[in-house]
């Protein structure tokens, strides 16, 4: 499976866009890019999914260049409550078989 | 999607006792997966729980330390035996529904915070 590699942390302000980007040099032709999110004593919840160019939900945007080596989750106005870890995981398939591969993650932090 | 009911949510327990966790999906699933998230740390994958035979474990974990069972589609248990001090985590199920096709996404329930003393 693909490693990847995110900031530890960042910073954000009430309605800014915070994008962040992850890095997967050695993604598989295979290979999806999915993001996480996790709130403090929960579970991880699926944000968004996509193969390659831009993927847009209600929630985020998923921005992945050609290459796919590299791909940017982007929150359009934050508000205090997105305040979470991002995992981005890379993986076999839509789903990749359930079995997800965890990094480091990114901690994003909201202030008002 | 799929409802997760874990329990417990949480508990305390003395070191050298083992504790069974809980996993209960709404719904039939496929594939069903336990997590360790040690404190301030991201998660880890501990094996896959395989309905009507052996779990699969990942590198690093070990049957006798991480029993698990999957009597059906719904249900699933992990146990950590002879806790140590070392095995204070949350513990976490997560599945994917059957439909492989049609769903993107794992679902995962609210976890388990273990603490050994």
């Amino acid at each position: 499976l693909a490693k990847t590699t995110q900031p530890i942390s960042m910073d954000s302000y009430e309605g800014q866009e915070v994008n962040i980007t992850c890095s997967h040099n050695n993604i598989a032709t295979n290979d999806y890019i999915t993001w996480y999110q996790q709130f403090p004593s929960q579970g991880p919840r699926f944000i968004i999914q996509g193969y390659k160019t831009k993927v847009t939900n209600e929630v985020a945007s998923l921005f992945i260049p050609a290459d796919r080596k590299s791909s940017t989750l982007s929150l359009p106005r934050v508000s205090l409550s997105d305040t979470a870890v991002y995992y981005c995981l890379v993986g076999e398939g839509p789903n990749q078989g359930g079995k997800l591969i965890f990094g480091q993650g990114t901690e994003l932090s909201v202030k008002p | 999607s799929a409802v997760i009911s874990q329990k417990p949510s949480r508990d305390i327990c003395q070191r050298g006792t083992s504790l069974t966790i809980q996993c209960q999906v709404d719904s039939q699933v496929t594939m069903m997966f336990w997590y360790r998230q040690q404190p301030g740390q991201s998660l880890t994958l501990i094996a896959t729980a395989n309905q009507g035979s052996e779990a699969t474990y990942e590198s690093g974990f070990v049957i006798d330390k991480f029993p698990i069972s999957r009597p059906n589609l719904t249900f699933s248990t992990l146990t950590v035996s002879n806790m140590s001090p070392e095995d204070s985590s949350i513990y976490l199920c997560s599945v994917s529904p059957t439909e492989r096709q049609l769903n993107t996404e794992a679902f995962f329930g609210q976890g388990t915070r273990l603490t050994v003393v």
